[in-house]
């Protein structure tokens, strides 16, 4: 598939570690937050949403995280397993816009 | 549900042809979206459907592109005539009740254009 990634930011854990991916966004106005993964030739995966009337939600094995104030978004994966390596995108909106994606970040989970 | 069904896969074209990329989003799905992914630029938007009328065309990189939408189960991005700085990969997405909303991949057409 296409090496996405080889321009990306690059976070590499071992397997069973917990992982963090952050995400800044821009807009003030976005109220809606959203993780994707991609793996190598195929189209981004939903992972997890949130919105902005909340700052945490739970997911299976996967929590985001939102920080309103400083415009922060993290993805924290428990347990890393080699089949989360993938690119992971955050992507924003507001009630008016389409989805905006960030660049997105490789995590690579070595056994 | 078989997801958002994209074709073809792959396609190579020459410089100058026309090429021709299909969507059949998710039955029930109200909004459509086509997107572009390269290394240098990430996921870009191109155009976003609405019941099958083209809402925000803003992504269109020029008029060399087009996309229509005749009905609720099938769109079509068109490029002509094509150059290679359109080789991408080109998403389709959907999603139920458009925007602040989950939107589903098709799994891509990669486009080179030689």
């Amino acid at each position: 598939g296409e090496s996405v990634g080889l321009h990306l930011p690059t976070l590499s854990v071992q397997e069973g570690d917990n992982s963090i991916i952050n995400c800044a966004y821009s807009n003030s106005a976005s109220d809606y937050f959203i993780w994707y993964k991609q793996e190598s030739g195929k189209g981004p995966q939903f992972i997890i949403d949130i919105r902005s009337n909340m700052d945490k939600r739970q997911g299976q094995r996967v929590t985001v995280l939102l920080n309103k104030t400083v415009k922060h978004l993290s993805l924290q994966i428990a347990a890393t397993q080699p089949g989360d390596s993938a690119v992971y995108f955050c992507a924003e909106s507001s009630g008016y816009s389409t989805l905006t994606f960030g660049k997105g970040t490789m995590l690579l989970v070595s056994p | 549900d078989a997801g958002v069904i994209q074709s073809p896969r792959h396609e190579v074209t020459e410089m100058g042809q026309e090429v021709t990329l299909r969507c059949k989003p998710i039955s029930g799905h109200n909004s459509l979206f086509w997107y572009r992914q390269t290394m240098m630029r990430g996921l870009e938007l191109l155009i976003y459907f609405n019941n099958n009328v083209p809402i925000d065309d803003s992504g269109m990189p020029e008029d060399r592109f087009s996309a229509k939408m005749p009905n609720a189960s099938f769109s079509t991005l068109k490029i002509q005539p094509s150059e290679p700085r359109d080789s991408a990969v080109y998403f389709c997405a959907s999603s139920f009740e458009g925007l602040n909303t989950e939107a589903f991949f098709g799994q891509g057409t990669r486009l080179t254009v030689v």
